[in-house]
């Protein structure tokens, strides 16, 4: 079975710094998915964020990046010019290859962070 | 942009009894999930539903737990005889395709006392 680890409970950063999110994730397939959404306090779930795993190139959105290291199995995301507005919790999810029949999202345990004005 | 709506925002509900959760996806996906979220975890995936009948389901999805999709806009999740540990936030969501991403609904906030 697919586990997505985020090891890292709580970060807080500085408005309009940088913050880097961790998350890995253990799977012996070779295509899938992998995604970052953002949960604010209303606790909707948003996607911030996606990336196919045969893309060698890192997914970017607006001021959210990722770096995915394929054969490190680590997938992180970067928020630069942190606003207030992004403290929330972001869970980092993995998602099969349609061709294995699955397509239930695995999510990590999430990650709290805090945006200090 | 469209949205997964999800009623009703809060339920209360006495042990014991049966509670629908209901989702409308948005109109143009085919796959359709429910989630669940006990307070202070993960989102831990229940079902997922293709073509009117369940496609997956994990352990937690026993036999009180029934989805279905009784018109062409609605997706509901029943549980037939709600327990404590029942209490959650549950969560909708849809996608195009199976390989696209879900579109969650803002959730069901389920307290059974």
């Amino acid at each position: 079975a697919q586990t997505v680890t985020q090891s890292q409970p709580e970060m807080s950063v500085q408005e309009a710094e940088t913050v880097t999110l961790s998350c890995t994730y253990d799977t012996s397939e070779s295509d899938y998915y992998l995604f970052w959404y953002k949960q604010p306090p209303s606790r909707q779930m948003i996607l911030v964020i996606r990336q196919e795993a045969y893309k060698q190139q890192n997914a970017t959105e607006n001021r959210f990046s990722v770096n995915f290291q394929k054969a490190a199995k680590s997938f992180s995301l970067k928020i630069s010019d942190s606003q207030l507005g992004d403290a929330a919790m972001y869970f980092c999810a993995y998602k099969g290859y349609s061709g294995a029949g699955s397509y239930q999202l695995t999510f990590g345990k999430g990650t709290k962070l805090s945006v200090i004005p | 942009e469209p949205e997964v709506t999800q009623t009703p925002s809060h339920q209360v509900t006495q042990m014991g009894q049966e509670v629908i959760l209901r989702c409308v996806p948005i109109s143009n996906h085919l796959y359709f999930y429910w989630y669940r979220q006990i307070l202070g975890q993960k989102v831990e995936f229940l079902v997922s539903f293709y073509n009117n009948e369940i496609s997956e389901k994990s352990e937690i999805f026993d036999d009180q737990f029934s989805v279905e999709r009784p018109d062409g806009s609605n997706f509901t999740l029943k549980i037939r005889s709600t327990k404590l540990e029942d209490s959650a936030m549950y969560f909708c969501a849809s996608s195009p395709q199976g390989d696209q991403p879900q579109h969650f609904g803002d959730g069901t906030r389920l307290s059974i006392l």
